[in-house]
């Protein structure tokens, strides 16, 4: 089965610093997405990829799809305090609509 | 819009006990699905529907039963429920195979089991 290994599981930085976070796949990603979760809530949608090179930016957050496919990762500029929260990736099992997740990433921002 | 919703929102179950998750989509999706979320473990997947009429195991179905009893709604059943399924629970819709389609997500049952 396909396998998401998220890295770093943890990150904290300074307020105003960039940051990345990335999504390693054991097979090839037949659709990436990446979620946001606030602490005791609930999953809110950020971006889905598609193709090997696609990149798509909202506000100050770009993810990227690499060109094989196997590998995602996402980019935040400027980091606020809003952008704290935990990072999800997610992809469809090779089509087998069975959607897999990494195991998160935790982002917190300091002041 | 609902999208997709779940009740309840917060449960404590004595070991032993039953209990049924409830979910339901208004958006017209094949696919449903219930995760657990449990601290540094991401999201696992329980089971899932692809349509009405079918489910199948994801990658921690030990323990649970569901029923996908119409397209809109797909439950989760603890027929004994034990502390290891504290958790937080997330059922899920989708449209495999839309373009650009996106997962829609409940906001969660956390469920104690004591």
């Amino acid at each position: 089965s396909q396998e998401l290994e998220q890295s770093p599981q943890s990150l904290i930085v300074q307020e105003g610093k960039n940051l990345t976070i990335n999504c390693t796949s054991s097979k090839t990603l037949y659709g990436l997405y990446w979620y946001k979760q606030k602490y005791g809530e609930g999953l809110i949608f950020l971006m889905m990829l598609q193709k090997g090179g696609e990149e798509k930016s909202h506000e100050k957050i770009t993810a990227k799809l690499d060109e094989k496919k196997q590998q995602s990762s996402l980019h935040i500029t400027a980091s606020q305090p809003s952008h704290a929260g935990i990072y999800l990736c997610g992809a469809d099992n090779q089509g087998a609509q069975k959607l897999v997740f990494g195991q998160g990433t935790r982002l917190t921002i300091n002041p | 819009n609902a999208g997709v919703t779940q009740t309840p929102k917060f449960q404590v179950l004595k070991t032993g006990q039953s209990m049924t998750l409830q979910c339901a989509q208004d958006m017209n999706h094949n696919s449903m699905y219930w995760y657990r979320q449990d601290p540094g473990m991401g999201l696992r997947l329980i089971y899932y529907s692809a349509s009405e009429g079918t489910t199948d195991k994801g990658e921690v179905p030990n323990g649970y039963n569901v029923s996908r009893l119409n397209k809109r709604e797909f439950s989760l059943r603890l027929e004994s429920a034990a502390p290891s399924q504290t958790s937080v629970y997330f059922c899920a819709s989708n449209e495999p195979g839309r373009s650009g389609n996106t997962i829609y997500f409940g906001e969660g049952s956390w469920l104690t089991v004591v």
